[in-house]
């Protein structure tokens, strides 16, 4: 079993749409969690950190489930913009970063 | 703030050759730096991780002798790829962290093409 597993997608949806993805992880003992971006052929982004009680940035909103080992990404109002790779990204209790392979998102106009 | 600079961004070069990358931080003294490789439509995936004045602590599977790895400052790390060869061809990014537990800023990746 993969130590952070993600649906690969893609995402198609239009502009406007919300859209969700979702990503679990297989050790409970891992301690932070982020949500990166990827655009194709470029480094990973932070877009932001996950929280237990949830955190919001804008038209994103991240929520992390400690019990089922469960991270959610919603993304309002989608933009053309907002097309790229979505990172799952699990920081394990020796500060190490495991990457999900990522879910792609297509917006289109 | 928070800026990884990473050289050189391409390489296209012969079976054999070294080749060195480069991964600064622009605006901060990184503790600790970390060399990813990641292969197409698959994950990012650590090789090494690197702190300043100490040796390499590499992944399972990584070849510590195959890919050197000097962080000779807060600032400067630097992975040599020797002796590459075609299946050495990857996207290859560095991240650095100015503590334990936080986030990773990346380097913009050096994509590595073995002929």
């Amino acid at each position: 079993r993969k130590e952070v597993e993600q649906d690969p997608g893609p995402f198609n949806v239009p502009e406007g749409a919300t859209v969700a993805f979702n990503c679990t992880y297989s050790n409970s003992a891992s301690q932070s969690f982020f949500w990166y971006r990827q655009d194709c052929r470029k480094e990973p982004k932070l877009l932001m950190s996950v929280y237990s009680s949830g955190n919001e940035d804008g038209r994103f909103t991240a929520q992390l489930n400690r019990a089922s080992q469960y991270i959610s990404l919603l993304i309002r109002d989608s933009k053309l913009s907002d097309s790229a790779t979505y990172l799952c990204v699990v920081m394990d209790s020796s500060y190490k970063l495991i990457f999900g392979s990522g879910t792609r998102l297509l917006v289109r106009p | 703030g928070a800026v990884v600079s990473q050289h050189p961004s391409w390489v296209i070069c012969k079976s054999g050759t070294s080749v060195k990358i480069e991964c600064r931080s622009l605006d901060f003294q990184a503790t600790t730096m970390f060399w990813y490789r990641q292969f197409p439509k698959k994950s990012l995936m650590l090789m090494a991780t690197s702190n300043e004045g100490s040796k390499a602590t590499y992944e399972q599977g990584v070849e510590k002798d195959k890919f050197l790895i000097n962080h000779a400052s807060l600032t400067l790390s630097t992975l040599t790829v020797t002796s590459a060869h075609p299946e050495d061809s990857s996207f290859y990014i560095c991240s650095a962290i100015q503590g334990l537990n936080q986030p990773q800023h990346f380097g913009d990746g050096t994509r590595l093409s073995i002929l």
